[in-house]
């Protein structure tokens, strides 16, 4: 029973136009929510969190976005760049400090 | 500042072979995590650490152990390697247990034939 789904497997945009990416959970006991990027050959690197207690944060150019009535999670990301062209996982903090993560978006921005 | 690192970056095993996947990191976080990567399935939890002397099951433990050597080092051993057992293997270290962003290595690229 798959507690974070990332409905998407993938995702085309042009450069310069937002990019939303989705992810929907299950588990309502979810604290803190993240998202991590992870380019080819290399480990995931965190982007961006979110608590529960907020509905939203920016960093940039990348925003999140909670909707703990829905169970829904997006990252917006404007405007696309062809470097954002990567694998997108979002991941939320169950007990203790571990961590769900969905199965992945794949981002590519075409120029 | 080499963050987590680990060795090696990539290897093939026989079925019934074992070998150990060695990762450290020099933030002196206290907990670490060892997941796999397979296609659609995203990254699963094996083992992780919470703290130096501690060590936990994941979601899918099965045909792995684990060794937190001192604060710095956590090892995964395959003791009989499967091809099912083929897949990439993050090591991650995070400051917890409030510090929820994991800091992830390279990989290791194992495929068990």
């Amino acid at each position: 029973d798959q507690q974070v789904k990332q409905n998407s497997p993938s995702l085309s945009v042009q450069e310069g136009r937002i990019s939303i990416l989705n992810c929907d959970y299950t588990n309502s006991m979810f604290d803190y929510f993240l998202w991590y990027k992870k380019y080819p050959a290399e480990g995931p690197t965190f982007l961006i969190s979110i608590s529960s207690i907020k509905d939203k944060n920016e960093d940039g150019r990348f925003t999140v976005f909670l909707n703990k009535s829905a169970k829904h999670l997006s990252l917006h990301i404007v405007p696309s760049q062809p470097g954002d062209s990567a694998v997108y996982f979002c991941a939320f903090q169950e007990y203790g400090n571990k961590l769900v993560f969905g199965a992945g978006t794949i981002l590519r921005v075409k120029s | 500042n080499a963050g987590v690192t680990q060795t090696p970056k990539f290897q093939v095993l026989k079925t019934g072979q074992s070998m150990t996947l060695q990762c450290a990191q020099d933030m002196n976080h206290n907990s670490m995590y060892w997941y796999r990567q397979d296609p659609g399935m995203g990254l699963r939890l094996i083992y992780y650490s919470a703290s130096e002397g501690t060590t936990d099951k994941g979601e899918v433990p099965n045909g792995y152990n684990v060794s937190r050597l001192n604060k710095r080092e956590f090892s995964l051993r395959l003791e009989s390697a499967a091809p099912s057992q083929t897949s990439v293997y993050f090591c991650a270290s995070s400051d917890g247990p409030q510090g929820y962003e994991q800091y992830f290595g390279p990989g290791t690229r194992l495929t068990v034939t």
